[in-house]
């Protein structure tokens, strides 16, 4: 049981490149996030995907978008990287959406640098 | 502003001691959840806490739940090098659209 898988693990990206970062679960959960944690900012929600077929920003989403390809796989992608894109990202699950009452459960992050 | 306030922001204690660490809403409190992360890996899933009064323990860890004072403390007790990490609070809050937001983390170091 693998849980959330996110991959790549590091990437160092150039400013203007673009890359897509994946994430898959096989927990059958139906709601999926994105993170970001940044040193003395903490974890901020990006975009999430309460259901299968929906999509709905978060807290910090700019210069992101997002693909619910399935219920297992939600991708984030950075069409053009800035140096402020620079962070640890985290996918997430959860079995359901709403008032927080599901526990997330998290993939192990993907180290992004942008130059 | 930061509406989940963790305290203390670090924490060094020698093996065997106790320690406790809080976390404090500026809202009302909708599931409030303690999660666990080592350097370079993602956040374990320690325990959940949704009602007023309620208390949970896994092993030497036991998490409290105030509703009134919109607060959660998580205590160690006998605490041991494994305990060592970074520690999160996060909660459905009022007005966060269904989502966890999340404090900004204790770090403990257990010295033997």
């Amino acid at each position: 049981n693998a849980g959330v898988t996110q991959t790549p693990k590091f990437q160092v990206l150039k400013t203007g490149q673009s890359m897509t970062l994946q994430c898959a679960q096989d927990m059958n959960h139906n709601s999926m996030y994105w993170y970001r944690q940044d040193p003395g900012m903490g974890l901020r929600l990006i975009y999430y995907s309460a259901s299968e077929g929906t999509t709905d920003k978060g807290e910090v989403p700019n210069g992101y978008n997002v693909s619910r390809l399935n219920k297992r796989e939600f991708s984030l992608r950075l069409e053009s990287a800035a140096p402020s894109q620079t962070s640890v990202y985290f996918c997430a699950s959860s079995e359901s959406w709403g008032r927080g009452y599901s526990p997330l459960h998290f993939g192990n992050g993907t180290r992004l640098t942008v130059t | 502003s930061q509406e989940l306030e963790q305290s203390p922001q670090s924490l060094i204690v020698q093996e065997g001691k106790n320690l406790t660490i809080n976390c404090t809403s500026s809202k009302t409190l909708y599931g409030l959840y303690w999660y666990k992360q080592k350097y370079g890996e993602g956040l374990i899933f320690l325990m959940m806490l949704q009602k007023g009064g309620e208390e949970k323990s896994h092993e030497k860890i036991t998490a409290k739940l105030d509703e009134k004072k919109q607060q959660s403390s998580l205590h160690i007790t006998a605490s041991q090098p494994s305990h060592a990490g970074i520690y999160l609070c996060g909660a459905g809050v009022l007005g966060s659209q269904g989502n966890l937001i999340f404090g900004k983390g204790t770090k403990l170091s257990v010295k033997p």
